[in-house]
C-alpha cells in the first residue's frame, strides 16, 4: 500500500480568501493521481484525475497540479465560499491496480 | 438516476450474524470496489473486481467474501460478524482501474454498527 499524506490535516479560511493545500506520493510506479471531495454524511465526488507530469486540472474555482518526479499534488481553492467546506482526499494508483488514499485536508470557510 | 446504489444505508446487527450489503452501478463500468471506512476515517481496499474477476483481494479477515453475479453488481457477505467490524463500507466503480486513471464513482455508504 502507498504512502499517501495530506498536508494540513485541517484549515480554516475566511470567505473569499484563496487557499491551498498538498498531497504527497511515492513517485516510484506512479500511474494516477486522483483528488476528491468529499461532504459530511455524503460520500466521495470526483473532482480530477492526473496521470503527467505538470498536468495541471481546473473546475470552477477549483484547481490542482501535479508534480510527478517529486511526488507532489496541490489543490487550490481560489476565493473560498461556504460551500467550498469539505473534505479533499487525494488517491495515487500505482501499477498493482490499487489507488491508496490519504487521509484528506478538512476546509472549514467561515463566512 | 443513482449512478452507484448500495443498500442498506444503515445496519444494526447483533454479533455473530451473518449480513449481506449489496452494491450496483448504472454507468457501465467494467470495475467494482468495496472500501472500508476506519475508525481514523481513512478509505481503505478491501476487494476490486473487473468483468466480475477478482484482482484486488486486501488483506481482510475471510469471514468477508464478495460475489459478483454480473458487472453491474458486487456484493458484500460477512460472516459471524463482530464488533470491530463496525465502520461504513463504500461501494465504488470505474472503466478501467482508479489506479490507472478511471474515475471512480462512490455509492453512498452503508453505516453497519453491531451490537
Amino acid at each position: 500500500i502507498l504512502n499517501v499524506e495530506q498536508s494540513p490535516q485541517s484549515l480554516h479560511v475566511q470567505e473569499g480568501d484563496s487557499t491551498n493545500f498538498t498531497c504527497s506520493f511515492p513517485s516510484s510506479n506512479f500511474y494516477a493521481l486522483h483528488w476528491y471531495r468529499w461532504e459530511t454524511a455524503k460520500s466521495p465526488e470526483a473532482l480530477f484525475v492526473m496521470t503527467l507530469n505538470g498536468d495541471e486540472k481546473k473546475k470552477g474555482r477549483i484547481s490542482a497540479t501535479l508534480n510527478t518526479k517529486e511526488g507532489y499534488s496541490y489543490l487550490y481553492i481560489k476565493g473560498s465560499q461556504p460551500e467550498d467546506s469539505a473534505t479533499y482526499l487525494c488517491a495515487s494508483g500505482s501499477n498493482d491496480y490499487k489507488l491508496s488514499f490519504g487521509a484528506g485536508t478538512t476546509v472549514t470557510v467561515r463566512a | 438516476d443513482t449512478a452507484v446504489s448500495q443498500t442498506p444505508k444503515y445496519l444494526v446487527t447483533q454479533m455473530g450474524n451473518d449480513k449481506s450489503i449489496k452494491c450496483e452501478q448504472n454507468l457501465g463500468h467494467d470495475t467494482m470496489y468495496w472500501y472500508k471506512q476506519d475508525s481514523k476515517k481513512f478509505l481503505k481496499i478491501m476487494f476490486s473486481y473487473n468483468n466480475k474477476e477478482l484482482i484486488i483481494n486486501e488483506t481482510v479477515p475471510n469471514r468477508f467474501s464478495p460475489k459478483s453475479p454480473d458487472k453491474a453488481h458486487l456484493n458484500l457477505h460477512i460472516n459471524s460478524l463482530e464488533l470491530g467490524d463496525s465502520a461504513v463500507y463504500f461501494c465504488a466503480s470505474s472503466q478501467g482501474s482508479g489506479a490507472s486513471g478511471g474515475t471512480q464513482y462512490f455509492g453512498p455508504g452503508t453505516r453497519l454498527l453491531v451490537l
